[in-house]
């Protein structure tokens, strides 16, 4: 099992450009989700996703949009990005919510909006 | 404003040393409260994790503590090791919410 992936690793954005961000698990989770982190304040949950087709907002999601079309694959896409959005964004699945289940992170990506 | 207060940010302790991180928080909802260990350029992983119907939990040299009255808990690491250098989050979530809160971080440093 890879376990859980993000593509890309490092990323150097000019403002006002979109990009996606890729996240994929190849453990049949149910859940999936977004968080960022900055130095001093953790990691703060962006979306998160229950199953395919369903997704909702986190603590910080202004000017991200997420979509769940296959269990496996949960986007995260920056519209316009903005100085604000750099930061090292994770990607975590867990078998079915928060609840008890360990959530599994990938690698993360390293994004620098200029 | 972050759900979890966590501290110190940063610690350094001596081979050997007991390393001990406090978290606190405000919602009486939360009834699940996990550790996560990042190593630089990783991302976090589950340490261990305790509900509050116990006091204390023990995986090896890691322990939780776990004060329900305080709405405190707190991670020590016994017998520090080179290896053990990382940043280290609590997190808390509750029974009727998918969200997981985090702590800001400590990062600790074992000197050998």
């Amino acid at each position: 099992n890879a376990g859980v992936t993000q593509t890309p690793k490092f990323q150097v954005l000019k403002t006002g450009q979109s990009m996606t961000l890729q996240c994929a698990q190849d453990m049949n989770h149910e859940y999936m989700s977004w968080y960022r982190q900055d130095p001093g304040m953790g990691l703060r949950l962006i979306h998160y996703s229950v199953g395919a087709g369903i997704t909702d907002q986190g603590e910080v999601p202004n000017g991200y949009n997420v979509s769940r079309s296959t269990t496996e694959d949960f986007p995260l896409r920056l519209l316009s990005a903005a100085p604000s959005q750099t930061s090292v964004y994770f990607c975590a699945s867990s078998y079915s919510g928060w609840r008890g289940d360990e959530q599994f992170f990938g690698p993360g990506t390293r994004l620098t909006v200029l | 404003q972050q759900q979890v207060k966590q501290s110190p940010q940063s610690l350094i302790v001596q081979k050997g040393g007991i390393s001990i991180i406090n978290c606190a928080y405000e919602n009486t909802a939360f009834d699940y409260f996990p550790w996560y260990q990042q190593f630089p350029g990783k991302g976090p992983a589950l340490l261990i994790a305790i509900r509050p119907d116990v006091s204390e939990k023990k995986e090896g040299r890691f322990t939780i503590s776990f004060n329900k009255s305080a709405k405190q808990f707190s991670l020590h690491i016994m017998d520090s090791q080179p290896g053990d250098s990382a940043t280290y989050f609590c997190a808390a979530g509750g029974s009727n919410d998918y969200k997981l809160s985090f702590g800001a971080g400590t990062t600790v440093t074992v000197r050998a």
